[in-house]
């Protein structure tokens, strides 16, 4: 069963706070992504990694960045949070390969930035 | 670009009705359709994922079609339950969206006992 898992199911931070939100996969999925969602504007994708120390940027990528040193774990980064960046934040990864695998996805998390 | 749309928004049916999700893309260059249920402050938990040279995929009772020359795709849910209220979200991965996932914006899903 694939597993992915994010640090925290809720997070409270102030503006101007540096903010970690780490995920992990068991599954040696090659890629991963973060997404957000908001009410009205559906998923959003924030930035995606097809592989160790490789990122892509997605939709939104302001205000974001990212670190994969290890195939297992994908890290998002709020280098200076802002209350436009509260929202739920999930994780995803899925095997290589055009079309043949599902992608799943982790609790996520709900963060509020005050 | 891929882009995916799901109407209706939100949909309220009795107990037991049999009932249809749909779901419209853009781009028919579509490597495969994937259909994920998300309770309310969870993840997305996926359902069924539809390959481009499929026309259908069954699990209990969910059956997901994919018609690419139409640009469609729909979720048939029998014998509906309350457990089965949830938002459905579809989502397409193509060529055209650097074979990430485009999705829709859900339709929201209450069964009434």
């Amino acid at each position: 069963d694939v597993k992915v898992t994010q640090s925290s199911r809720y997070l409270v931070k102030r503006t101007g706070e540096k903010v970690f939100l780490e995920c992990v996969q068991d599954m040696d999925h090659e890629n991963m992504f973060w997404y957000r969602q908001d009410p009205g504007l559906g998923l959003r994708l924030i930035y995606f990694s097809y592989d160790v120390k490789m990122k892509e940027k997605g939709d939104i990528p302001e205000g974001y960045s990212v670190s994969r040193e290890k195939k297992e774990r994908f890290s998002l980064i709020l280098e200076s949070a802002s209350t436009n960046q509260t929202s739920m934040y999930l994780c995803a990864s899925r095997p290589s390969g055009r079309a043949l695998y599902e992608q799943y996805f982790g609790p996520g998390t709900r963060l509020t930035v005050t | 670009k891929q882009e995916v749309t799901q109407i209706p928004a939100a949909l309220s049916v009795p107990e037991g009705e049999n009932l249809v999700l749909n779901c419209s893309f853009t781009d028919s260059a579509i490597y495969n359709l994937q259909w994920f249920r998300q309770d309310p402050g969870k993840g997305l938990t996926s359902l069924l994922l539809i390959q481009s040279s499929q026309r259908e995929q069954t699990s209990g009772r969910l059956n997901a079609s994919l018609d690419k020359s139409s640009g469609r795709s729909t979720l048939y849910i029998a014998a509906s339950q309350p457990g089965d209220s949830a938002t459905y979200l579809c989502a397409g991965r193509s060529r055209g969206s650097q074979g990430n996932l485009i999705f829709g914006k859900g339709t929201k899903l209450s069964v009434k006992p």
